[in-house]
C-alpha cells in the first residue's frame, strides 16, 4: 500500500523558469494538502485541495503560484518565474476525509533549489 | 491565530536514558494535538495526537505525550531512548472549529540525538 508519492525528490531551476511539483495520494483519500518548509522554520500550510476543487489557498502566495488536484492524475503545485525566495523543501499530504480529528499522511517532500 | 512553540533546538540524550522533547501552544478554542517525526531525507511520519479523553497518549515506537490544560504543553517522552529515535520532530495543533479547521499549525522543529 503506497504512501504519499512526491515527484521529482529535488528539483533545481534557473530564477524565472516554472516548477512544477506533484504529489499522488495515498489510495482511497481524496483531500490533498500543501505545505512549505523554508529553513530552519516549521512547516507552513498553503493549499487545501479536494479532487477538482480548492477549498481553501489562503496559504498560498498571491502571485505566481497554483496549485489544482484533476479528477484524473496528481495534484500539481506550479510555481511560474522562481525566484530565490521559493527554495524550499514542498510537502504533500493526503486524508480521506475532511475531518479535524484525522491525522494526515505526508510525502517525503520535493525539494526546490533556485539557482 | 493559533501557534506552537518548540523551545529548544536540539535535545540530546545519553542511549537508554529517558527523553522530553517540549511543546507548548496558544489557540482560542480547545486544541487537537499531534506529533510527527522526520528522519533524513524522508517524509513526516505520524507519531500520536490527542483528540479528547485521556491526557496521557501512546503512540508509535514507544513515544507517548501528556496533555496538560493548564500549561498549555503536549511533550513528547519516551522511557528509554534508542540511537534509531535519531530525527526531527515536530509537534503541532488543529483547532477544531471555524474556517481552516483542517490546518495543521507546526513547530519549528526539535533536533533529537541519542548518543551511543
Amino acid at each position: 500500500n503506497a504512501g504519499v508519492m512526491q515527484n521529482p525528490r529535488h528539483l533545481v531551476r534557473r530564477r524565472g523558469q516554472e516548477a512544477r511539483l506533484r504529489c499522488s495520494p495515498m489510495k482511497g483519500h481524496s483531500h490533498v494538502y500543501w505545505y512549505r518548509q523554508l529553513p530552519e522554520e516549521g512547516l507552513k500550510f498553503m493549499v487545501y485541495l479536494q479532487k477538482e476543487n480548492i477549498i481553501d489557498e489562503s496559504g498560498m502566495p498571491k502571485e505566481r503560484f497554483s496549485a489544482e488536484f484533476p479528477k484524473e492524475g496528481p495534484s500539481i503545485l506550479r510555481i511560474q518565474q522562481v525566484v530565490r525566495g521559493d527554495s524550499a523543501a514542498y510537502f504533500c499530504a493526503s486524508s480521506p476525509q475532511r475531518s479535524e480529528v484525522t491525522e494526515a499522511f505526508f510525502g517525503q517532500g520535493t525539494r526546490l533549489t533556485v539557482v | 491565530a493559533q501557534s506552537v512553540a518548540q523551545p529548544e533546538d536540539q535535545v540530546n540524550v545519553a542511549e537508554g536514558n529517558p527523553l522530553t522533547v517540549k511543546c507548548t501552544y496558544s489557540v482560542s478554542g480547545n486544541p487537537y494535538l499531534f506529533w510527527y517525526v522526520q528522519y533524513p531525507n524522508r517524509g513526516l511520519q505520524f507519531l500520536l495526537k490527542y483528540i479528547t479523553g485521556d491526557n496521557l497518549v501512546k503512540g508509535s515506537y514507544g513515544f507517548e505525550a501528556e496533555f496538560n490544560k493548564s500549561q498549555t504543553s503536549f511533550h513528547l517522552k519516551k522511557p528509554s531512548a534508542l540511537v534509531s529515535d535519531s530525527a526531527l520532530y515536530f509537534c503541532a495543533v488543529r483547532v477544531p472549529s471555524g474556517a481552516g479547521s483542517y490546518q495543521l499549525t507546526f513547530g519549528k522543529g526539535t533536533k533529537l540525538s541519542v548518543i551511543p
